[in-house]
Parts: C-alpha cells; structure tokens; sequence
C-alpha cells in the first residue's frame, strides 16, 4: 500500500523555521517526483513545490519561492520541506503528494499543520 | 500564477447529474492536455478522481467523467450519489513545472 507520512508540523512565531518531512513507504520512492501542496484553514489547496527523481531539478510557486526549499533522501524514501521567513499566512495544513504526470497527484499524506502566530 | 476559476458550489439531487466547471486562460487550461480533478472530504486528503482531462484512475466509478474546451475544464457526475458531497478541485499545469489549483466546488446532494 502506498503511504507518505508527513510530519514537523507545529506551531512557529512569524520569521521563525519550520522543516516538514514525509516519509514514503509502498513504492518505489526513487521512480516518482514528490511535491508539496497546501490548504490554508477552509480555504483551496495550494501548490507550492516539486522535486524531480534525482533532485537534479526544483521548482517553486511565487508565493514560497526564497523562503521555502525542497529536498528528498532516496536512501531514506524521505522528503522535506525547510521553510523560513514563515508568515501568518502560511498557516495551514501542508500534504505531501506523489506525482505521477503534470499535475497528477495520485498519493497525498494525511498532512500537517503549520500554524504561524505570535 | 493566478487560481483557476471554479463555482463556490453546485446541488443536484440523487440520481440527477452535475457539471462543475474549471476556467483558465491560454496558458493553463487551453495550453495543455493536462488537467487533473480532486475530491475532498470534510477533514480527509483529497483524492485523484481525473487526470489529462479525461482519464479515470483505478477505482474510480465510471459516473465521474472529464472533459475540455478552450479554456475551461468541466467534472461532470453522473447518476448522484449521496457519497459524491464532497469538495472538488480542478488543477492544470501551467508550463514551467509549475501546478495550479481551482478555488474549489462544493458538490451538495440534496
């Protein structure tokens, strides 16, 4: 059974960092690109990054890009989200998802929650 | 990397069939063949129900169908099943290995 596991989420104070992992489990980890979507609290899904099979390419929405960095571990069936300058407006619920085609995402983790307040 | 335009929401009865549309422009939805929907439960992670448009992963019923014109990508469900109320997103890509999101349909059975 395919499974990714996020974890790291928590409460942080503005301009503070945060790293989310997701541990994948189920499939072969180093086949797919990995990204991250978000949903801030009842609001839409966001999408924010992705990192292809090797990590030899990222890519980042306008909203997180400078702030936010991608990486996997294919050793470790891991990836991770390193996020700093965080906002009040990143405050939400972050999934790791599977990719399997240009906005297939046909695995999501069951996500985690990134509160930024003060 | 503007949001796609999606209905706040749309209501049909059981049995009745319903249509959520996805509005883009020339450089998402109308670029690209590559048009995915999802659906979501209250407190669940979505869930693939279409991708390229059209095509329906494993384990999805038949009732759900997708399609495509010009700018604008449409869910439609067919024969509505109380199981169906859920919250459907639309998401295109946009070129540039970038993804972007639908604000979202709520899908009420009445």
């Amino acid at each position: 059974e395919v499974q990714l596991v996020e974890s790291g989420g928590g409460l942080v104070k503005p301009g503070g960092s945060l790293r989310l992992s997701c541990a994948a489990s189920g499939f072969m980890f180093n086949n797919y690109q990995i990204d991250w979507v978000r949903q801030a609290p009842g609001k839409g899904l966001e999408w924010l990054s992705s990192i292809s099979r090797n990590s030899g390419f990222v890519y980042y929405a306008d909203s997180v890009k400078g702030r936010f960095t991608i990486s996997r571990d294919n050793a470790r069936d891991s990836a991770f989200l390193q996020m700093n300058s965080l906002r009040a407006d990143d405050t939400a619920v972050y999934f790791c998802v599977r990719c399997s085609g240009f906005g297939w995402f046909d695995s999501w983790g069951q996500g985690t929650l990134v509160t930024v307040s003060s | 990397q503007s949001a796609l335009t999606q209905p706040r929401s749309v209501s049909g009865s059981p049995g009745q069939s319903v249509t959520v549309s996805c509005t883009g422009t020339t450089s998402d939805i109308g670029k690209f063949n590559y048009v995915s929907w999802y659906q979501q439960h209250p407190g669940k992670a979505p869930k693939l129900m279409i991708y390229d448009v059209s095509q329906r992963p494993s384990g999805v019923p038949d009732r759900f169908s997708g399609s495509k014109s010009g700018n604008t990508a449409s869910l439609t469900i067919s024969g509505l099943q109380a199981e169906d109320e859920a919250d459907y997103y639309c998401c295109s890509y946009a070129g540039s290995y970038i993804e972007v999101f639908g604000g979202g349909t709520k899908v009420t059975v009445l």
